[in-house]
């Protein structure tokens, strides 16, 4: 049961920038850290954004994280059509004890 | 290289078991945290277990609390799901997930491929 809400799509043309939003509550993205994964069709989620704005290396700087009060955005510039897939936010909730995902935006590139 | 490699999945009746093995390689297995996350087929990611380093912390997701058993052998570089009682909303990928090594934040930094549980008479 995912706690941290997501819009369901996003898209943009290539070259746009586009803005995932994702809302959460005080035990989780109020408390702790927000990391972000990208999912591309048919397989495993890679890690994109960790700490709420730092990129692992290998990361495009295209995709940047940001994290104000319960709610974290990801935003990715320059859109690239090798973009297009599924983005989860996540945190650990401190009430739950244990990970808490967001609902996920698949991001098309028009 | 990391590596995490998922097996054990399949299909299996309601009520029935099934355990889920998770190798690791590439890294100090004994030293991370590990993780269970699934995937029911067409939806989001749901967090399921997490079990510390030495084995002695665990934590369930309530969806699976009493069912199922995280558990692991640092000996065998492995980590396991034995999944009781299933039900059909259990169908799902699951996926072995590398925990960060941070003191201040939670995330994961590595994911294996991913095996398919179907639960179906």
């Amino acid at each position: 049961q995912s706690v941290l809400t997501q819009p369901p799509s996003a898209s943009g043309t290539p070259g746009q920038r586009v803005t995932i939003s994702c809302s959460g509550s005080s035990s989780n993205i109020g408390s702790n850290t927000v990391s972000w994964y990208q999912q591309l069709p048919g397989t495993a989620p890679k890690l994109l954004i960790y700490s709420n704005d730092e990129r692992p290396s290998g990361v495009p700087d295209r995709f940047s994280g940001s994290k104000s009060g319960t709610s974290a955005s990801l935003a990715i510039s320059g859109l690239q059509s090798e973009d297009e897939a599924d983005y989860y936010c996540a945190a650990w909730d401190d009430s739950l004890n244990g990970y808490v995902f967001g609902t996920g935006t698949k991001v098309t590139v028009l | 290289e990391v590596q995490l490699v998922e097996s054990g999945g399949g299909l299996v009746q309601p009520g029935g078991s099934l355990r889920l093995s998770c190798a690791a390689s590439g890294f100090t297995f004994s030293s991370f945290e590990m993780n269970w996350v699934r995937q029911a087929p067409g939806k989001g990611l749901e967090w399921v277990s997490y079990i510390s380093s030495s084995g002695s912390i665990i934590f369930y997701a309530d969806s699976v609390k009493g069912r199922f058993t995280i558990s692991r052998d640092n000996a065998k570089n492995s980590v396991y799901l034995q999944m009781n009682s299933l039900r059909a909303e259990d169908t799902a990928v699951y996926y072995c997930a590398r925990e960060a090594k941070s003191y201040t934040d939670n995330y994961f930094d590595y994911w294996g491929q991913g095996t398919l549980v179907t639960v179906s008479a």
